[in-house]
């Protein structure tokens, strides 16, 4: 069964600190995608990879930044983190665009 | 402006119902997907469309893609508990390479 995976699905982290949020797809899919949804918001795409070492913002990169060395792993980083980056973030992975998204379970993230 | 516009953004039902989701734009897209996302857990792509007039069933899920590919329709024939969630569409602008979301239609079915 394809798979994408998040490293955590739960952290709490302090206002300030840099946070790595893991994401790894088995499908040798090309494409992969970060997310994040609050509620009244939906899907907001933060930043966006098509190939390895490479990448694009995407609506909302401020605040954010993201390392793509190996095609199956894209990490999203923040590099100081606040209390508006409180949210549920959501990697994604695709092949061809067509054919859709293969998501992760995703990661609630509370930084207090 | 929302680039896809779902409705009803709230459906609470009683189970055995039918009920029809709707996702409009006015943009052309080169496919369509619906996905269903339970409290907690990432989307699950249920259905991609990809012809102007398409229809395709899911056991009693019936989606259609609109004939000028601007907008679909998820149509559940007797909803069942399990079917609750929030229900996307997502659609691909021809060269666009990302897709687009809606912001989703939230169902309830009531036991």
């Amino acid at each position: 069964d394809v798979k994408v995976t998040q490293s955590s699905r739960y952290l709490v982290k302090r206002t300030g600190e840099k946070v790595f949020l893991e994401c790894v797809q088995d499908m040798d899919h090309e494409n992969m995608f970060w997310y994040r949804q609050d509620p009244g918001l939906g899907l907001r795409l933060i930043y966006f990879s098509y190939d390895v070492k490479m990448k694009e913002k995407g609506d909302i990169p401020e605040g954010y930044s993201v390392s793509r060395e190996k095609k199956e792993r894209f990490s999203l980083i923040l590099e100081s983190a606040s209390t508006n980056q409180t949210s549920m973030y959501l990697c994604a992975s695709s092949t061809e665009m067509n054919y859709g998204y293969t998501f992760g379970s995703g990661t609630r993230l509370t930084v207090v | 402006t929302q680039l896809l516009e779902q409705s009803p953004q709230f459906l609470s039902i009683q189970e055995g119902e039918n009920l029809t989701v709707y996702c409009n734009s006015s943009s052309v897209f080169s496919s369509l997907q619906w996905y269903r996302q339970e409290p907690g857990e990432g989307p699950v792509l249920l259905v991609t469309v990809v012809t102007g007039g398409e229809v395709k069933k899911l056991k009693r899920l019936t989606f259609q893609f609109g004939d000028a590919r601007k907008d679909s329709s998820l149509h559940i024939t007797a909803a069942q508990p399990g079917d609750t969630g929030l229900y996307l569409c997502a659609g691909v602008r021809t060269n666009a390479g990302k897709s687009t979301f809606g912001d989703g239609t939230t169902l309830t079915v009531k036991p």
